[in-house]
C-alpha cells in the first residue's frame, strides 16, 4: 500500500503567521489528495480535494499545492479558529488512507 | 441540508458483534458511495470500509477484512456496518461519511459519529 507521511506531527504559531504541513506518498497519487481539519472534539472537515481545489464555504485562508508525490496545505494567516488537527487523505486507489495528522496550535 | 446520524455503538466484549447503522437525509443516497472511517481514542483517523451507490462494490481496510461487513439499503436510505469478532483495537468512535466522487474518493460530509468500546 501507499504510505502518507504528514510533517511536522504539530506545530505552534502565532495568529497571523502564514503556516505550512507537508504531506508526502510513498508512491505518485497525481493530484487524488483531500485536507481535512479536525477541530478539538468535533467531525472532520474537507477543506481541499483535488490537491488544489477549495471545497465550498472553506475560507481564503486555506489552500492546498502539489502533485505526485509531494503536497502542501498553507494557511496563508493563522486564526484562533484554525486550532485542531490536520489530515491528509489519498484517493487515488484503495485503501483511500489518511496521513498521520499535523497538531495546530497557538503560540 | 445533508444529514448523517449514525446509531448501533456501545460496549461489546470482545469477539462479539455489533452492528452499526447511518440514516441518511438531505440528498440522493441511491446515487453516491459511503465510507465508514473510525477514530481511535487520541488517535488520527482510519478508513474502514467504503460501499459503491449500487452496493456492487466493496472495499475494506486489512485491519477489519474477514470481519467487518458494510452494506446499504437504498430504499431506507441507510448504511450498514456488521461488525464481528470484535477486538479491544476497533475500539473507536465510527463515523459514516459520504463519498461524493465514487467509491474510492474522498468524503464531503461526515455524522457525528457512533463509539464502540470493545472491553470485558
Amino acid at each position: 500500500d501507499i504510505q502518507m507521511t504528514q510533517s511536522p506531527s504539530s506545530l505552534s504559531a502565532s495568529v497571523g503567521d502564514r503556516v505550512t504541513i507537508a504531506c508526502r506518498a510513498s508512491q505518485g497519487i497525481s493530484n487524488s489528495l483531500a485536507w481535512y481539519q479536525q477541530k478539538p472534539g468535533k467531525v472532520p472537515q474537507v477543506l481541499i480535494y483535488a490537491a488544489s481545489t477549495l471545497q465550498s464555504g472553506v475560507p481564503s485562508r486555506f489552500s492546498g499545492s502539489g502533485s505526485g508525490t509531494d503536497f502542501t496545505l498553507t494557511i496563508s494567516s493563522l486564526q484562533p479558529e484554525d486550532v485542531g488537527t490536520y489530515y491528509c487523505q489519498r484517493y487515488d486507489t484503495a485503501p483511500p488512507d489518511f496521513g498521520g495528522g499535523t497538531k495546530v496550535e497557538i503560540k | 441540508d445533508v444529514l448523517l446520524v449514525e446509531s448501533g455503538g456501545g460496549l461489546v466484549k470482545p469477539g462479539g458483534s455489533l452492528r452499526l447503522s447511518c440514516a441518511a437525509s438531505g440528498f440522493t443516497f441511491s446515487t453516491l458511495a459511503m465510507s465508514w472511517v473510525r477514530q481511535a481514542p487520541g488517535k488520527g483517523l482510519e478508513w474502514v470500509s467504503s460501499i459503491s451507490w449500487s452496493g456492487d462494490f466493496k472495499y475494506y481496510a486489512d485491519s477489519v477484512k474477514g470481519r467487518f461487513t458494510i452494506s446499504r439499503d437504498n430504499a431506507k436510505n441507510s448504511l450498514y456496518l456488521l461488525m464481528n469478532s470484535l477486538r479491544a483495537e476497533d475500539t473507536a468512535v465510527y463515523y459514516c461519511a459520504r463519498s461524493i466522487r465514487g467509491v474510492i474518493s474522498y468524503d464531503d460530509y461526515w455524522g457525528q459519529g457512533t463509539l464502540v468500546t470493545v472491553s470485558s
